[in-house]
């Protein structure tokens, strides 16, 4: 089955820079990998996805790219806000019995200081 | 359009009981996932259910179990409640269709269940 690394656990930045947040996975068969955010106490929300037949995909500040041969892909976020502050999860699928589901890396905890 | 919409939202339980969680997916959606969230980690995949059947399920004990209705609306049963099960239950709906791929989830707020 599919395993997902996702690193750093945590990434501090000021206001006004970029972060990045990276993840690893094993099955070559995964073709779409989406990001979710999640605030304290709320449910995950998707912000992003990309599948493997392009190499990055853009949504104003944020943006995330896939290398299929190196099996990892990244979320980029530039000009970071307070707002941004969050936990932020990687995802890919696996295939269960007749239908899919998606692993989840453990999560990296972005913080934005003004 | 309404989204992914969960109940109770909070849920207090002893060991030993039993609980059921309740899910209605966006309209439109088929596929009703449930994932369960520890706190500090990331959801893990409990069921998938795609057109009233069972089509993944996790590595979960039997103790767990769900059904979707015609409706499309799904409940998440757990039996025999042990401290551990405290957790964050996350519905998640799709627009899956069997064959065209992954499409995305897209979750609801969840029910936090507690576990005394």
């Amino acid at each position: 089955g599919e395993n997902v690394e996702q690193h750093p656990s945590t990434l501090s930045v000021q206001e006004g820079d970029s972060a990045v947040i990276k993840c690893t996975y094993s099955d070559s068969a995964s073709n779409y990998f989406p990001w979710y955010k999640q605030e304290l106490g709320k449910r995950p929300q998707l912000i992003i996805d990309i599948r493997s037949n392009v190499g990055e995909k853009k949504d104003q500040r944020i943006a995330v790219t896939l290398n299929k041969t190196a099996k990892h892909f990244s979320l980029h976020i530039t000009e970071t806000q307070p707002e941004d502050s969050a936990v932020y999860f990687c995802a890919a699928p696996t295939v269960y019995q007749a239908g899919t589901a998606l692993i989840f890396g453990k999560g990296t905890t972005l913080s934005v200081s003004s | 359009d309404a989204g992914v919409t969960q109940s109770p939202t909070h849920l207090i339980k002893t060991r030993g009981q039993q609980v059921t969680l309740r899910c209605s997916p966006i309209s439109g959606h088929k596929s009703v996932s449930w994932y369960q969230q520890v706190l500090g980690q990331g959801p893990q995949f409990i069921f998938q259910y795609y057109e009233k059947e069972e089509r993944g399920r996790g590595n979960f004990p039997d103790r767990f179990s769900a059904r979707q209705f015609p409706n499309y609306s799904s409940e998440l049963n757990v039996n025999a409640l042990l401290l551990g099960d405290s957790a964050l239950y996350l519905c998640a709906s799709s627009f899956f269709r069997l064959g065209t791929g992954e499409q995305p989830q897209h979750f609801g707020d969840g029910t936090r269940l507690s576990i005394l």
